[in-house]
C-alpha cells in the first residue's frame, strides 16, 4: 500500500544534542510536510517543500532545518534541542498544496 | 495564526448514539478536510470536500460543505468504541500563496460501551 513512512516512531535525545528525523513516501506526491504537534494541540506547520522549493513558516526557529534529497524522501533536523522541543514530529504529503496525508508522527522526547 | 472554531470540544457518548461536531471559519475555504487522530498516532483523512453544498459519506461519517463556504459539519452514526479519538477538522483557502492548512482546536470523542 502507498503510504507515509516514519522513522523512528520514538527518539530520545538530550538537550543540545542534534536529532534527525526521517520521512519517506511511496505516494509519489510532490509536495511534503513537516509539523510539530504538542499535547491537546492541532498540528502547526514548520515548513514544507513543492517539489525542492523549501517554503519555511515565518515563526518556525532556526534550531529547525529540513532536506529533501529526493521526492521520496525528507529530514527534519534539530540542531540543538530544547526542553521545549519535546513533541510529536508529523510528515505529510499532498499533490499540488491541497489533501495532506499524514505518517504515523515522532514522538521526541528530550532530557 | 488563524483557527476555525471546532465544536464541541469534546463530547462522552453511549455507543450506538450519533455524533454531531462542526467547524466555522470567519473566512471562505476552497477545501475542507476532516481528520480522526488516535493517541500516539498521526491525523488519518476521514473524508475532503471540495465543492460548496457537497455531501460525502465514508461508512458511518457523513460530512458537508457549507453553502457559505464557511463552515463544514461531521457526522457519526451509530458510535462504537473504536470512534473514541479526537477529531480535527482543516480548511484550504486554496489561493495565492497562501497554500497552507487551517486547522481547528478538534473534538476529543469518549464512547461509553
Amino acid at each position: 500500500d502507498a503510504m507515509v513512512i516514519q522513522n523512528p516512531r520514538y527518539q530520545v535525545t538530550q538537550f543540545g544534542k542534534p536529532v534527525t528525523l526521517s520521512c519517506s513516501q511511496t505516494l509519489n506526491h510532490n509536495v511534503m510536510y513537516w509539523y510539530q504537534q504538542k499535547s491537546s494541540q492541532a498540528p502547526k506547520l514548520l515548513f514544507h517543500y513543492y517539489d525542492k522549493d523549501f517554503n519555511n513558516e515565518a515563526d518556525t526557529p532556526d534550531n529547525f532545518q529540513s532536506r529533501r534529497p529526493n521526492t521520496s524522501f525528507c529530514f527534519l533536523d534539530i540542531r540543538s534541542p530544547g526542553l521545549g522541543d519535546a513533541a510529536m514530529y508529523l510528515c505529510a504529503t499532498s499533490i499540488i498544496e491541497e489533501t495532506q496525508y499524514f505518517g504515523p508522527g515522532t514522538r521526541l522526547l528530550v532530557l | 495564526g488563524q483557527q476555525l472554531n471546532q465544536s464541541p470540544q469534546s463530547m462522552f457518548i453511549q455507543e450506538g448514539e450519533d455524533v454531531s461536531m462542526n467547524c466555522t471559519s470567519s473566512s471562505i475555504f476552497n477545501t475542507w478536510l476532516w481528520y480522526k487522530q488516535d493517541p500516539g498516532e498521526g491525523p488519518v483523512l476521514l473524508i475532503a470536500l471540495y465543492k460548496a453544498g457537497e455531501l460525502t459519506s465514508n461508512g458511518r461519517l457523513t460530512a458537508q460543505f457549507g453553502i457559505t463556504r464557511k463552515d463544514s459539519f461531521l457526522n457519526i452514526s451509530a458510535s462504537i468504541p473504536s470512534d473514541v479519538g479526537i477529531y480535527f477538522c482543516a480548511g484550504h483557502h486554496n489561493a495565492g500563496n497562501n497554500r497552507k492548512l487551517i486547522w481547528g482546536l478538534g473534538t476529543s470523542l469518549a464512547v461509553n460501551p
